[in-house]
C-alpha cells in the first residue's frame, strides 16, 4: 500500500538554528499539506501546496516557514530560526485531489528545540 | 470562528462493548467530515468518511452517522478491541482538514 514518508523521524535543534524536515508524498497525488501537532494538542494545518505553488497558510505559517517541493518526489519545510515553541510533532499529508478526499498522513518528525 | 470539536476528552470502554465518540461541527456549510485514528507517537489514520448527501456510512466495525440538522456526528465502534485504544478525531475537510481536540479511546479488559 503506498504510504507518506518523512524523514527524519526526531529531529533535536538548538534554538535560532534552520531545520528541513522532509517527506516523500504518495506518487501520484497533487495536494501537499504540512500540519503540526503541539503535544496533547489538535493536529492543526500549517500550509497546503499545489502545482508548485503555496494554495494556502494558515497564521502559524509565518515568514520563518517555507515549503519547496526541488524535485519530482521531495516535499520539504524549511524553519529559518527555530523557537522553543516550534516543538511539535510535524506530519506531512498529501492527497489525491483536495476536497472531498481522503488525505494519507506520514509518520510525523518529531522536532524538539532545545 | 468556525471549528470542530468533541464533547468528551476520555473514553473508557471495556473490551468487547461498543465504542460511541461524538463530535460537533459549527459550519453548516460543511459537506465532508472524515474520522482518523491516531496512536501514540503516529500520524493520524484514515478510518471512515462521510459526506454530508449521507446520514450514516459503515464500514468494517465501525460506523458513523451523520446529523445535518444538530450539526453532530459520531463514531460508533462495534466489539471493541484493546487495538482501538487510540485517540480519535473527527476532520472537517474543506480544501484542508480541521480537526476537533479528540477523544482518547481507553479499552480495559
Amino acid at each position: 500500500e503506498p504510504e507518506v514518508t518523512q524523514t527524519p523521524s526526531h529531529q533535536v535543534t538548538q534554538m535560532g538554528q534552520e531545520v528541513i524536515l522532509r517527506c516523500v508524498p504518495i506518487s501520484n497525488h497533487l495536494y501537499f499539506y504540512w500540519y503540526r501537532q503541539i503535544l496533547g494538542q489538535k493536529v492543526e494545518f500549517l500550509v497546503s501546496f499545489y502545482n508548485n505553488e503555496i494554495s494556502e497558510k494558515s497564521e502559524i505559517f509565518d515568514d520563518q516557514f517555507s515549503v519547496e517541493r526541488p524535485d519530482g518526489s521531495n516535499f520539504t519545510l524549511k524553519i529559518r530560526s527555530t523557537k522553543l515553541e516550534d516543538s511539535a510533532m510535524y506530519f506531512c499529508a498529501s492527497t489525491r485531489l483536495t476536497k472531498n478526499t481522503e488525505a494519507f498522513f506520514g509518520q510525523g518528525t518529531r522536532l524538539t528545540v532545545v | 470562528g468556525e471549528s470542530v470539536g468533541l464533547h468528551l476528552p476520555t473514553l473508557s470502554v471495556q473490551e468487547g462493548d461498543n465504542s460511541i465518540i461524538n463530535c460537533a461541527y459549527s459550519n453548516s456549510a460543511s459537506d465532508y467530515f472524515i474520522w482518523y485514528k491516531q496512536e501514540s507517537g503516529k500520524g493520524p489514520q484514515f478510518i471512515i468518511d462521510i459526506r454530508s448527501n449521507m446520514d450514516k456510512r459503515q464500514g468494517q466495525r465501525v460506523t458513523v452517522l451523520l446529523n445535518k440538522t444538530v450539526k453532530h456526528l459520531s463514531l460508533q465502534i462495534a466489539a471493541t478491541q484493546p487495538g482501538d485504544s487510540a485517540v480519535y478525531f473527527c476532520a472537517e475537510n474543506t480544501d484542508k482538514l480541521i480537526f476537533g481536540t479528540g477523544t482518547r479511546l481507553q479499552v480495559f479488559p
